[in-house]
């Protein structure tokens, strides 16, 4: 079956940009899904940050649309995320999921990855 | 402030059933049959439990089922059990291509 994991630096700079990498692996990123981004600060509900399909379309969360970036790399069969300008409100476990694209919901979840924003 | 809205907590007995909402708007869970359950356990990953509002994915316990009525969605426990003491969330579709997640509900088996 299909597992996501996700890697990238766990502690990042405030006003600095925030990068992670989903691997996807016992399928293609090739495949009918939805590609996507979601985060949880400490203690506090999930948010959707954002999705991308493997021809490169993307979807973002329009109140973090202008600091986000989701990319794919289907050669490498993974997909990654940049957030700028962090602060540290963007301090959160983040995880990398697929969505299925006909039921819009996110089937296979990455374990997460603590991203803290400090100097 | 979520978009969807949850209450913070729920209780329950071991063996009696629950029932958390679910609260969007008209261009959220009204518009759309794409409203989703999820369970989550401290530090663990969110499970998928409820999709297409009451479809169960494989592997899933028939305990737990879906329901919506205009902007309300609803997750019902039945039988509880020690294990269903967790975080749960809803999802809805937005519209425009977006996902909206609920503020989360803690279940609480007394």
């Amino acid at each position: 079956q299909v597992q996501l994991q996700e890697s990238g630096p766990g502690l990042v700079k405030p006003s600095g940009t925030l990068s992670l990498t989903c691997a996807v692996s016992g399928g293609s990123i090739s495949s009918s899904n939805w590609w996507s981004w979601v985060r949880q600060p400490p203690g506090k509900g999930l948010e959707w940050i954002g999705e991308i399909y493997h021809s490169g379309s993307t979807n973002y969360n329009p109140s973090l649309k202008s600091r986000v970036t989701i990319s794919v790399d289907k050669s490498k069969n993974q997909f990654s995320l940049k957030l700028s300008s962090v602060t540290a409100a963007d301090t959160a476990v983040y995880y990398c999921a697929r969505v299925e694209a006909v039921t819009m919901s996110v089937d296979v979840w990455g374990k997460g990855t603590t991203v803290t924003v400090s100097s | 402030q979520s978009a969807l809205t949850q209450p913070a907590s729920v209780s329950g007995s071991p063996g009696q059933s629950i029932t958390i909402s679910c609260t969007g708007t008209s261009s959220d869970v009204g518009s759309y049959n794409l409203v989703s359950w999820y369970q989550q356990h401290p530090g663990k990953a969110p499970k998928l439990m409820i999709y297409e509002v009451s479809k169960r994915p494989s592997g899933v316990s028939n305990r737990f089922s879906g329901s919506k009525s205009g902007n309300t969605a609803s997750l019902t426990i039945s039988g509880l059990q020690a294990e269903d003491e967790a975080d749960y969330y809803c999802c809805s579709y937005a519209g425009s291509s977006t996902l909206e997640f609920g503020g989360g509900t803690k279940l609480t088996v007394l």
